[in-house]
């Protein structure tokens, strides 16, 4: 399975600021994903990011809010837009797998916002 | 309906019992199924993909009912490390997995 690193780990920022999280893959990767895991529950799903085209949002979440770029097919990034407290969470990138549908999933970005 | 519903636990055992939990799932034309694992401010990790005829991984045993719409995963021989989360995970289709809530197992010695 790919390696999978993600910026920063963790960090505390204050409401109405934004925060951009990167994902980096030590391959090649056609679909990349981004996850929100807040306390205590399960994964959600923002959006699915491929390479050259725009990133598909899920219901509930907004470009506006967490836009995502994704240059090439190592490496994405989730901004969260004017940070509120309820957008404190563990933000999560993972990559498709080649078998089953599996994913595989980046440590997370903690993040606490006050 | 939740997509997919899992039995939170959690389930504590001594080390060397058995544990079993289930989930169900909605989407009837769901065709992968997995179980991952996640440990605490950790990130989720595939434990073993679930395939129709039941699949065994050591000491872990999956087992999926289509007409029923239920995966199992039995834990045998339980180890201390093997306390975590397990996700059950459904793909309900496009590459977009469904995550249950997670069962919590808790190993004791």
């Amino acid at each position: 399975s790919a390696v999978i690193s993600q910026k920063p780990s963790r960090d505390i920022c204050q409401r109405g600021t934004s925060l951009t999280i990167q994902c980096q893959v030590d391959s090649q990767v056609t679909m990349m994903f981004w996850y929100r895991q807040q306390p205590g529950q399960s994964l959600t799903l923002i959006a699915t990011a491929n390479q050259g085209s725009e990133a598909t949002y899920e219901s509930g979440f907004v470009i506006d809010k967490f836009p995502i770029s994704r240059p090439n097919l190592t490496f994405s990034t989730l901004t969260v837009s004017n940070m509120s407290p309820e957008d404190s969470s563990i933000y999560l990138c993972s990559v498709a797998g080649t078998t089953h549908y599996e994913q595989y999933f980046g440590p997370g970005t903690r993040l606490t916002v006050t | 309906r939740k997509e997919v519903e899992q039995d939170p636990g959690p389930f504590n055992v001594p080390e060397g019992a058995t544990v079993a939990f289930n989930c169900t799932y909605s989407n009837s034309a769901s065709q992968s199924f997995f179980w991952y694992r996640q440990d605490c401010r950790k990130e989720p990790k595939l434990l073993m993909s679930v395939y129709s005829s039941g699949n065994e991984d050591g000491r872990f045993t999956a087992q999926l009912n289509r007409a029923s719409q239920y995966i199992s995963l039995l834990i045998r021989d339980s180890k201390l490390s093997d306390s975590a989360t397990y996700l059950c995970v459904v793909n309900i289709g496009d590459y977009k997995l469904s995550f249950g809530a997670g069962t919590t197992v808790t190993v004791r010695a």
